[in-house]
């Protein structure tokens, strides 16, 4: 399957910090995605990205489709205790492809 | 709510057992897949249905069969569960292409001993 290498692995910040998170391939991709899963739970969309080389808002999130199409990353502003989670990135080609996770622990 | 039901929750088999997860959704989408999630590994797909009656391969579709039984369901079974079988597993349904993503079911986590 397609590789897509997700870093950092994880992250330890302190409540209202910015944090940053990025996504890598070999492949380009058609679409890029940002999920977000909570323990016990399954993913959730965060943000979806279709154009390369364009940045897409949604509140606290911002995320950008790397002009390369082979990258993208996720940035989160003022972080809070809820953000807590794993996120992952998934690239499109005929099917998605999600990388391994960057696990966020929020300090208050 | 609206979304992908998976059922049950969480599983103990022996090793050679067989059983059947269970997956529906109710947002009228045309396609459904498997995922198995492990640690450091993310979600790596086992089998999808791209439509109702048809099923294909994934990454990862040893020892797994799937049955798209109707628009709304998508079941997984495994026939002789072994422990690298052990693992959570997830149901996902999208609608055209996967255009606006995929939307998880909250997952069955599935311990062979």
């Amino acid at each position: 399957g397609q590789q897509l290498n997700q870093s950092p692995q994880s992250m330890f910040i302190q409540e209202g910090e910015d944090v940053s998170m990025n996504c890598t391939s070999s492949s380009i991709f058609n679409t890029w995605l940002w999920y977000k899963q909570d323990p016990g739970e399954g993913p959730v969309l965060l943000i979806a990205l279709y154009k390369a080389g364009k940045l897409t808002s949604n509140g606290r999130l911002t995320a950008q489709f790397g002009i390369t199409r082979k990258d993208s990353f996720l940035n989160i502003s003022a972080s809070i205790p809820s953000d807590v989670g794993i996120y992952f990135c998934a690239g499109q080609l005929s099917q998605f492809y999600f990388g391994t996770g960057t696990s966020l622990t929020v300090i208050p | 709510n609206a979304g992908v039901t998976q059922t049950p929750k969480f599983q103990v088999l022996k090793t050679g057992q067989s059983m059947t997860l269970q997956c529906a959704q109710d947002m009228n989408h045309n396609s459904m897949y498997w995922y198995r999630q492990d640690p450091g590994m993310g979600l790596r797909l086992i089998y999808y249905s791209a439509s109702e009656g048809t099923t294909d391969k994934g990454e990862v579709p040893n020892g797994y069969n799937v049955s798209r039984l109707n628009k709304r369901e998508f079941s997984l079974r495994l026939e002789s569960a072994a422990p690298s079988q052990t693992s959570v597993y997830f149901c996902a349904s999208s609608g055209v292409a996967g255009y606006y993503g995929y939307t998880f079911g909250s997952g069955t986590r599935l311990t062979v001993v």
